[in-house]
Formats: C-alpha cells, structure tokens, sequence
C-alpha cells in the first residue's frame, strides 16, 4: 500500500519569494505522482504530474516538482510567489491497485 | 468543456438522519470516484466505479454508505444514519479510464455538516 506525507503543514512566505513544499512518499511498487491545488471553497485542480521521464516537471502556474527515486520525494517549488498562489496544496501518489493516496495537504500563505 | 457537477453544495442534518448527494461527471469519462475530506486531511476515497460497475469500496462504510451509477453516468451517494463524524466534504471526480496515470477531474464537493 501506498502512503504520502506532507512535512509541513502550513507554510508562510512573502510575495515574490521562491517556495518548496515537500512531499514523501512510500510505495513498494513504481508509483505515479500528482499536486493538486484547492482554492477555498472549490475542488481540487492538478498542477503537474510525474508518469516517467525526466525527473523535473513542470506545471501550471509556474510550479515545478522534482521527482527523486532514492529519497522517495516528490517536492513542489515555485521561485516567485504571488497572493493568489494561497491554497492547500495535495501530493498524491497513485501505483498498486491505481488508487489515489493523498497526503494530509499543506496551506500555502502568500503575504503581501 | 463542462466540469464535474455536484449538488447540493451544502447541506445541515441532525444525526440519524439521512441525506443524499449528487453527480454529474465529464462527459466520456468511464471513470467515477467518491471521496471524503475531512476537516484538515486529504482526500479519501470511498468508492471507484468504472461504468457503472464497483471497481473498489473497500474504505466505504456499508453499513451507512451507499452508491450508485445507473446506466454509467450519473452517481448518488447516500448516507443513511449519519453520525456526527461524517462531516466532511464530500467530492466527486472522474476520469477517462481508470488507469492510475489518468488525470482526476474534480468537482466543488458538497459540504456536509451533522449536528
């Protein structure tokens, strides 16, 4: 079975500043792995996802994750923040049986 | 292209009650998820149908949940008694198939309170 954990919970950070949500995960088997992004009060969006390949995805909205094998993570950056970037962010692992785990999600604050 | 639909968005019931919720997914999607959010945790998924037929239930409670896909489309779930710790939001999505690398579509949930 699957298992995702979000490190911080929530994570602070001032406009134009460079951020890095982390997520790791654990899997007995090859995983696939997603962000998605929920604004209040709506459902969840995908900002990227890894299948194979490059280790470095890139996403919407500038976001960007690293994929890397040997540290089970799948951390989440985005070097200039902006105020609408305020949202919880979910990592989400999907591999035996294709079910979606999802981490407990950390809240991004964006202040001016 | 129209998104995953949900209603209502918000509902209040006293425990032991009953309630029901709906959803519409995205056209073509074969795929069709139930999941529960509590309150400061992710996601959980309830039940998976691929057409209109169970793919997974195994994290639904059978006693009280229940949910249906007639003719593939459309799905309910119901609860029925609901207990105090089942409010949460309750979220539906969908996908074009079921493969674990398919993109999960979401809709804005229904939030459910029990007093």
């Amino acid at each position: 079975a699957q298992s995702v954990t979000q490190l911080d919970s929530q994570v602070p950070v001032f406009e134009e500043a460079p951020v890095e949500l982390r997520c790791n995960y654990s899997s007995s088997v090859s995983v696939y792995l997603f962000w998605y992004v929920q604004y209040p009060n709506q459902g969840l969006q995908l900002l990227l996802k890894y299948l194979s390949g490059s280790t470095l995805v890139k996403g919407i909205n500038g976001f960007e994750a690293e994929f890397n094998k040997s540290q089970t993570s799948f951390h989440l950056r985005k070097p200039s923040v902006h105020i609408s970037d305020t949202a919880e962010y979910f990592c989400a692992v999907s591999g035996d049986g294709n079910k979606l785990v999802f981490g407990a999600g950390t809240i991004l604050r964006v202040k001016s | 292209e129209a998104g995953v639909a949900q209603s209502p968005r918000y509902k209040i019931i006293e425990k032991r009650q009953s309630v029901a919720f709906w959803c519409n997914p995205i056209s073509g999607h074969a795929t069709l998820y139930w999941y529960q959010q509590i309150l400061g945790q992710g996601p959980k998924l309830l039940i998976q149908f691929q057409n209109n037929g169970v793919v997974d239930d195994s994290q639904l409670p059978k006693d009280r949940f229940s949910a249906e896909r007639l003719k593939g489309v459309d799905s309910t779930l119901k609860i029925q008694p609901a207990k105090l710790e089942d409010s949460a939001v309750y979220l539906c999505a969908s996908s074009l198939t079921s493969g674990g690398d398919n993109e999960q579509f979401f809709g804005p949930g229904t939030r459910l309170t029990v007093l």
